[in-house]
């Protein structure tokens, strides 16, 4: 597909429960996003990937957020021991390669509702 | 602080007519990115238009201009013979050295016929 793509598009679990998102960047994008926006909240910043490394994850709010991109494409947000505060919809995005000039591409989200 | 105000938590404008959202920002740096993001109900974030710290002309897309005046730290956006499917949220960003975005609280438009 031409654009950022996001799995699953809603996701619903049980406080508790660990959780899984994916996100496959616009192919060529060596730059990946994750954001998470909360309800009437614009987008807050969660890591950032150049390539396979996390060059800055200074976003990710405790230790049960983490998040990889083994092969410097697609990438997986992993939230462990989910709480309800961490429901929110969870954004991806890529870039050509980083930087503040450079636009970001984002996908359509992954609804996340923690009961 | 680095930062992002929108002061226009929503906005109504009728078809056809141009509308002017509101955006400041706040950073020390010489050097960032301003961008204006647009978000229906759908979700997904929609590129619109980009100006850089160092560009002397508004930037311009379309229907969509950016007003920039560095010396006041706004950019506002511009929309031009507004339309219907317009009505969205739309987001203003400032991008840094550090390449994450920081957005500002959006304003909901709301374009009625």
């Amino acid at each position: 597909g031409a654009g950022v793509s996001q799995t699953p598009s809603n996701k619903v679990t049980e406080k508790g429960k660990y959780v899984e998102l994916r996100c496959d960047p616009i192919s060529g994008h060596t730059a990946l996003y994750w954001y998470r926006q909360s309800l009437g909240q614009g987008p807050e910043f969660l890591i950032y990937f150049q390539g396979t490394g996390a060059a800055d994850d200074s976003g990710l709010p405790n230790d049960r957020f983490f998040a990889v991109r083994p092969e410097g494409s697609v990438s997986t947000l992993k939230i462990q021991r989910t709480e309800r505060g961490d429901s929110a919809v969870y954004l991806c995005a890529s870039s050509p390669a980083g930087g503040p000039y450079e636009t970001q591409y984002f996908g359509p989200g992954t609804r996340l509702l923690v009961l | 602080a680095q930062k992002i105000t929108q002061t226009q938590p929503g906005m109504f404008v009728q078809e056809k007519e141009a509308v002017t959202l509101d955006c400041t920002y706040d950073t020390s740096d010489p050097s960032y990115g301003l961008f204006w993001y647009k978000q229906p109900s759908s979700g997904e974030m929609i590129f619109l238009i980009y100006q850089g710290s160092y560009d002397q002309q508004n930037a311009t897309e379309g229907r969509y201009s950016l007003n920039f005046q560095k010396a006041r730290k706004s950019a506002n956006l511009v929309i031009s013979a507004s339309q219907l499917g317009d009505s969205a949220m739309y987001f203003c960003a400032m991008g840094l050295n550090t390449d994450k975005l920081i957005f500002g609280t959006g304003t909901r438009l709301q374009v009625f016929p």
